[in-house]
């Protein structure tokens, strides 16, 4: 299976602050990564696909970038609504699989 | 807009099977991926398999053995069946749509299941 390796594991940070997310990938899965936000109690949301593609209706403060095997998530000027637990998952191969997570706690 | 609500019992017992449906609704179930995805309880996202509405499958090779999944496009609905569960299998159970490749875009609010005696 392919390991995804997200770093840091959380963050703390405060409104308004921009935040990067790295996912490491355990061999090359081209652009087949994908991210999400996921709240306590609550069913993951796509955040942005394909490594760069934002999902209808995400915010454009939200950015992603890499190739290869590392991929980074950034969330430009934090709000209040983005203090959540982000997952990155490789689609390139089977079984697909996630990172162990970062949570982005408030300051 | 398109919903998935997955249902079945929240209590399974050892050696015995888990059976979970998603009921999609606002759209229908035709020309897309379907995917189950589990979370047990502080761990992450565990992809289980996916299921394309025609009825073909691919799975998790560590569930393969045990996994059966199928379509009822009349109902518009997902079943998945996980036989022999032990403990491990205690998890939130989430039934989702797969854009192809590119992520998973709908998600259902998700079901608990615990395996227990």
């Amino acid at each position: 299976d392919i390991q995804m390796t997200q770093s840091p594991s959380s963050l703390s940070a405060s409104v308004g602050d921009r935040v990067t997310i790295t996912c490491r990938a355990s061999q090359n899965i081209g652009s087949y990564l994908n991210w999400y936000h996921q709240k306590p109690g609550k069913a993951p949301k796509l955040l942005i696909y394909a490594v760069t593609d934002l999902e209808s209706g995400v915010p454009t403060r939200f950015s992603g970038g890499g190739s290869g095997t590392v991929f980074t998530l950034t969330i430009n000027s934090l709000q209040p609504d983005d203090f959540a637990t982000y997952y990155c998952q490789q689609s390139y191969t089977i079984p697909q699989t996630f990172g162990q997570g970062t949570r982005v706690e408030i300051k | 807009q398109v919903q998935l609500q997955e249902s079945g019992p929240g209590l399974v017992k050892p050696s015995e099977t888990l059976s979970l449906t998603c009921t999609v609704s606002g759209g229908s179930i035709n020309y897309y991926f379907w995917t189950w995805v589990r979370q047990p309880q502080g761990k992450r996202l565990e992809w289980i398999g996916n299921i394309y509405y025609s009825g073909s499958t691919k799975f998790n090779p560590s569930l393969k053995s045990r996994l059966t999944m199928s379509v009822d496009t009349s109902k518009n609905q997902i079943y998945l069946n996980l036989t022999s569960v032990t403990a491990a299998d205690t998890a939130l159970y989430f039934c989702t749509r797969a854009k192809g490749s590119s992520g998973l875009d709908i998600w259902g609010q998700g079901t608990m299941v615990t395996v227990s005696s």
